[in-house]
């Protein structure tokens, strides 16, 4: 059974890094073709923050793109999140999921969502 | 990026009611579209995909169909169970987004 947990800071200063990571258990994560992450500002709707592929490749949402970084530590079975020069914009709870096997981008597993408020 | 708009935004029923959700496209993805359950603090549930590819465990009075633009999840003889936040998200095209939601209430 897939199971996908986030952990990290639950508040973060204004101009600060986000740094989140998910561990994940049940599988391999060289297994899936791809990981991601997801956040839903508070009483909003999903966004679609990057993915992470098993080549290492990574694609990021044009509107993060500048201050975001997907990557994989195989050895922990884990990957992590980093955003940069957050404001309050980027409150949100925080989703780490997982891709299924045939590659195709929608989101098959998720962690249950971690709450970051960015708040000085 | 494609805009996906959800309607209706909320809507209320009753146990043992069948409703419609939709879910339009800003442009053609053919049938790259998912659909999610989200209940309060939680991660959302993937139960479609492809436009109507029923995930593992979903029971099939949960359905969806749509292709081009147009899509609908369907859900019949609601149970409490399917009390929740409903999302749609299209894969086609990068950056992936989703809908706004639908919440789905008891009368």
């Amino acid at each position: 059974q897939v199971q996908l947990q986030e952990s990290g800071p639950g508040l973060v200063r204004p101009s600060g890094t986000l740094s989140l990571t998910c561990a994940v258990s049940g599988v391999s994560i060289s297994s899936s073709n791809w990981w991601g992450w997801v956040r839903q500002p508070p009483g909003k709707g999903l966004e679609s923050i990057g993915q992470i592929w098993h080549s290492g490749t990574t694609n990021y949402n044009p509107s993060l793109e500048s201050r975001v970084s997907i990557s994989v530590d195989k050895s922990k079975n884990e990957f992590s999140l980093q955003l940069n020069s957050v404001t309050a914009a980027d409150t949100a709870v925080y989703y780490c999921a997982k891709g299924p096997y045939g590659g195709d981008e929608f989101f098959q597993h998720w962690g249950q969502g971690t709450l970051v408020t960015v708040s000085s | 990026a494609i805009q996906l708009t959800q309607s209706p935004s909320s809507l209320s029923a009753s146990v043992g009611d069948r409703v419609t959700i939709a879910c339009r496209a800003s442009q053609g993805i053919s049938r790259t579209l998912a659909w999610y359950q989200q209940k309060s603090g939680k991660g959302p549930k993937l139960l479609i995909s492809d436009a109507s590819t029923l995930e593992a465990g979903v029971p099939p009075r949960i359905s969806g169909s749509g292709s081009g633009t147009d899509f609908t999840l369907t859900i019949s003889d609601l149970q409490p169970d399917d009390f929740a936040t409903y999302f749609c998200q299209q894969y086609s095209t990068f950056p992936l987004t989703f809908g706004g939601g639908t919440r789905l209430e008891i009368k």
